[in-house]
């Protein structure tokens, strides 16, 4: 069964600092990542998502992620992290083909201050 | 409208009550995801729909939990008797196939809360 996992349940980061959200994802093959941001009062929303190719993915936002299959990692990351950034991110995994059945991680709440 | 759309947006209900649960997807949109998450939990997947038809209903928990989707279009997501663990905030997502060169779109979500 596919799972993810995300060690950090919280982090606090400081405005213009940079940031790496870890996510760990167990599945057979290679799987389909995403990982998605939930503010307050928003829905959930793809900041980006890989199925093949180039390990290294932009998104939307400035956020990067970069899949490491013999670490089994799909962590995010942004350069430079703005006061707006703060909300809830969420790693999931999917059964290659798409969106029919995908695995959310717990989440990571993310704290920006000034 | 523009975006999944979720009625109602919260809903009180008894313990042993019946909830419908409304969801409206992005026109045009085949797929169709319901989710549930639990406070302080990620969304749990409950069943996906293709047209008309669940393609995948692993996830619901019990017999209590039924989706419909008759016209391919609007679902609702039924709970007989409902328990107070049921209480969550259910998601409903759309994609225009159910293939990864789309996006799903998350609806804001029904607040339930079962007393």
């Amino acid at each position: 069964a596919q799972s993810v996992t995300q060690p950090d349940i919280h982090i606090t980061v400081s405005e213009g600092a940079s940031l790496e959200l870890r996510c760990n994802y167990s599945y057979g093959a290679t799987p389909y990542l995403f990982w998605y941001v939930q503010s307050p009062g928003q829905g959930l929303q793809l900041l980006l998502k890989y199925f093949s190719g180039d390990t290294l993915v932009q998104g939307i936002k400035g956020f990067e992620a970069e899949f490491k299959r013999s670490q089994s990692s799909f962590n995010l990351r942004k350069p430079s992290v703005h006061w707006s950034d703060a909300a809830e991110y969420f790693c999931a995994v999917g059964a290659p083909g798409g969106y029919q059945k995908v695995t959310f991680g717990t989440g990571t709440k993310l704290q920006v201050i000034p | 409208g523009a975006g999944v759309s979720q009625t109602p947006s919260n809903k009180v209900t008894e313990k042993g009550k019946y909830v419908e649960l409304r969801c409206d997807p992005i026109s045009g949109h085949t797929a169709l995801y319901w989710y549930r998450q639990s406070l302080g939990q990620g969304p749990e997947f409950l069943i996906y729909f293709q047209g008309t038809g669940a393609a995948d209903d692993s996830g619901l928990p019990n017999d209590r939990f039924f989706a419909v989707r008759p016209e391919g279009s609007v679902s609702t997501l039924k709970i007989q008797r409902t328990e107070r663990g049921d209480s969550a905030v259910y998601l409903c997502a759309s994609s225009l196939t159910p293939t990864g060169d789309t996006e799903a779109f998350f609806g804001q979500g029904t607040r339930l809360t079962v007393v």
